[in-house]
């Protein structure tokens, strides 16, 4: 079974500080893990992917994600936040070479206060 | 543009009624998902397929049924059966073998009044 934890149902963070979004996750294998951003009444844009290789990758609109294998985690940051962040995230995982498709977690309001 | 296409929007259902919700991709992917969201749960997996003619159940399928006749389009019927069928549902789709992220579409609002 896989399974993905959004610990905090909401954040909020001033303009142009850094912000941290956390998410850690359980899959018996080697994770792929994701990050996803959804606005009021839209569908989710994938914002970046774990894969393998280098722990910190970057994806779009300046955000990035940290994975730690050892606290299985993988926490979405960004150092300098955006009015326009605010929406909710979703961290998602998938087991490599699984078909079946991700799961996600609970989402965290992100509020960026101006 | 490639994407992927939910319609309607917002979509009414009285109760007793049947209602499907369209989702067609034009980007090629193999497989197609649906999810229902709920506020605070996140997204949970309906159905899920992987190729034409066949189809999985994920964690909540009951009251739910699905088909793919096509490539390009993986309906959802929302039955009679589903007791609490008022949601958001999103379609998404990937070829997991070559990018494993999945792409979303719009979504679809369903309100049973």
């Amino acid at each position: 079974a896989q399974s993905v934890a959004q610990p905090e149902d909401q954040v909020n963070v001033a303009e142009g500080n850094p912000l941290t979004v956390k998410c850690t996750y359980s899959v018996s294998g080697n994770p792929y893990l994701f990050w996803y951003v959804q606005y009021p009444n839209r569908g989710l844009q994938f914002l970046l992917k774990y894969i393998t290789g280098d722990n910190l990758v970057k994806g779009s609109y300046g955000f990035e994600a940290e994975f730690n294998k050892s606290q299985t985690s993988f926490h979405l940051k960004k150092p300098s936040a955006l009015v326009s962040d605010s929406a909710l995230y979703f961290c998602a995982v998938r087991v490599s070479g699984s078909a079946r498709q991700l799961t996600f977690g609970s989402g965290t309001q992100l509020t960026v206060l101006p | 543009d490639g994407g992927i296409t939910q319609s309607p929007k917002y979509l009414f259902r009285k109760e007793g009624q049947n209602v499907t919700l369209s989702c067609e991709q034009n980007l090629n992917h193999d497989a197609m998902y649906w999810y229902r969201q709920d506020p605070g749960q996140g997204l949970r997996l309906i159905y899920y397929s992987q190729i034409v003619n066949d189809f999985q159940k994920g964690d909540i399928a009951e009251g739910y049924s699905v088909s793919r006749e096509k490539k390009e389009s993986f309906p959802l019927t929302v039955t009679s059966a589903q007791k609490n069928p008022t949601a958001f549902y999103l379609c998404a789709s990937s070829t997991p073998s070559v990018r494993p992220e999945a792409f979303f579409g719009q979504g679809t609002r369903l309100t049973v009044v």
